[in-house]
Parts: structure tokens; sequence; C-alpha cells
């Protein structure tokens, strides 16, 4: 069974600070998805990584690959209250079918 | 392009009853899977459906069940309801199940709450 830990669970800071949220499994995975999900809707997806050691950014979001494809990390630079939302990582390997395994989510709340 | 829909987004039943949950993908999309959503698992996959087969299929029990449709609909059901069972019920669709990526694009979801 492949499974994602995230880290931490749960993120609160002041408007303009960087957070990081770490997914880290002892499976390799052949990619890899960010999703932000917010209240009342379904996750949404930001990013997918495949590349060991990849490296994607999407404004102030970056998205970084494990070398060994076990891990991944995001980092916010200069976090807005919009980026408010639980964080969930993802990752699929053709070993499972392509089926995605999902971390347990990072909640983060960005206050004003 | 109109996005996943799913109906209906809320539903009440009772300890024991049955439920139909109902899901159309992306136009295009023909790769279909079902997640529950709780505050204590999180995220767990269900099934995956893909041309009116299931795919792929996580660990709940028999009473979880799903079929897709020749138009790539989706339904699933879920019999003989428990209290445990009431969280929210994801549907995501992707462009074509075996591909490396699996993107996933989700509707709202249903929350079911079994009283």
């Amino acid at each position: 069974t492949q499974l994602l830990e995230q880290s931490p669970q749960f993120l609160s800071i002041q408007e303009g600070e960087n957070l990081t949220v770490y997914c880290n499994s002892s499976s390799v995975f052949s990619s890899l998805q960010w999703y932000r999900q917010e209240p009342g809707e379904g996750p949404v997806l930001l990013v997918t990584v495949v590349t060991g050691g990849e490296v994607k950014k999407l404004k102030r979001l970056t998205f970084q690959f494990g070398d060994a494809r076990k891990d991944s990390s995001l980092h916010i630079t200069a976090a807005q209250t919009g980026d408010t939302g639980l964080y969930l990582c993802a990752g699929s390997s053709k070993a499972a079918g392509n089926k995605l395994t999902f971390g347990g989510g990072t909640r983060v709340l960005v206050k004003p | 392009k109109a996005g996943v829909t799913q109906t209906p987004r809320y539903l009440i039943k009772t300890r024991g009853q049955q439920v139909t949950l109902s899901c159309s993908p992306i136009s295009g999309h023909r790769s279909v899977s079902w997640y529950q959503q709780t505050p204590g698992q999180g995220l767990q996959f269900l099934f995956e459906y893909f041309s009116e087969t299931q795919r792929n299929k996580g660990n709940f029990p028999g009473r979880f069940s799903g079929r897709q449709f020749s138009n790539s609909r989706s339904e699933m059901n879920v019999s003989t309801l428990e209290l445990g069972d009431s969280a929210l019920y994801l549907c995501a669709s992707s462009v074509l199940a075996g591909n490396s990526y699996n993107e996933q694009f989700f509707g709202p979801g249903t929350r079911l709450t079994v009283l």
C-alpha cells in the first residue's frame, strides 16, 4: 500500500509571510499532483510534477519533486488571504494501476 | 467547457436506507473516479470506471458499488447506510485512464448525512 504523509496538518500565518508544505512517502511515484480545496467545493488541480528534481512555479507557488520521486514540497511566497484552503498532494504510479493516492492534507489559514 | 457536475449536492438519509449519487464528467473524459472525504480519514479512493468497466477499486465494503453508462456518466450506490457513511462524496473525471499522470478534475461533491 502506498502512503503519502503531509506535514504540517495545519498552518496559520499572517498575510505576507511564506509557508512550505511537505509531502513524503517511502514509495516511488511516476507523478505527483497538488490540489487546493476550498470549503464546499471539490479539489482543484494546481500542478503535476513528473521528473525527479523538477521545480515548477505558478505565480507565488513553487512546487518541487524530490530527486528520488518519493517526496514533494509546495512553497508559497508572500501568502495572501486567497491562499487559504486545504492543500492535498496525490501520487500515482503504474505499479498501483495509476490509482491516485492522496495525502491527508494541510489546512492553511492566511490571516489578514 | 462545463465542469464535472454532481447531483444531488446535499442528501439526508437514515440508517438502513440506500442512496444513489450521480456524476456527469467533463465532455470527452472517459474515466470517472469516486472518492469519500471525511475529516478523520481524508480523501479515500472508492473506485474508477473507464468505458463502463471498473478499472480500480479501493478498500470499501461491498455496500458501495458503482456503474458507468455509455455516455460516461456514472452513478454510485451505497446500500444499508451506516452512520459512518456520512461524508462528502466526490466524483472526478480524467481524460484517459491509464495515462501515467491521471490528473483529476473534481465535481463539487455530494454531502451525505446519515441519521
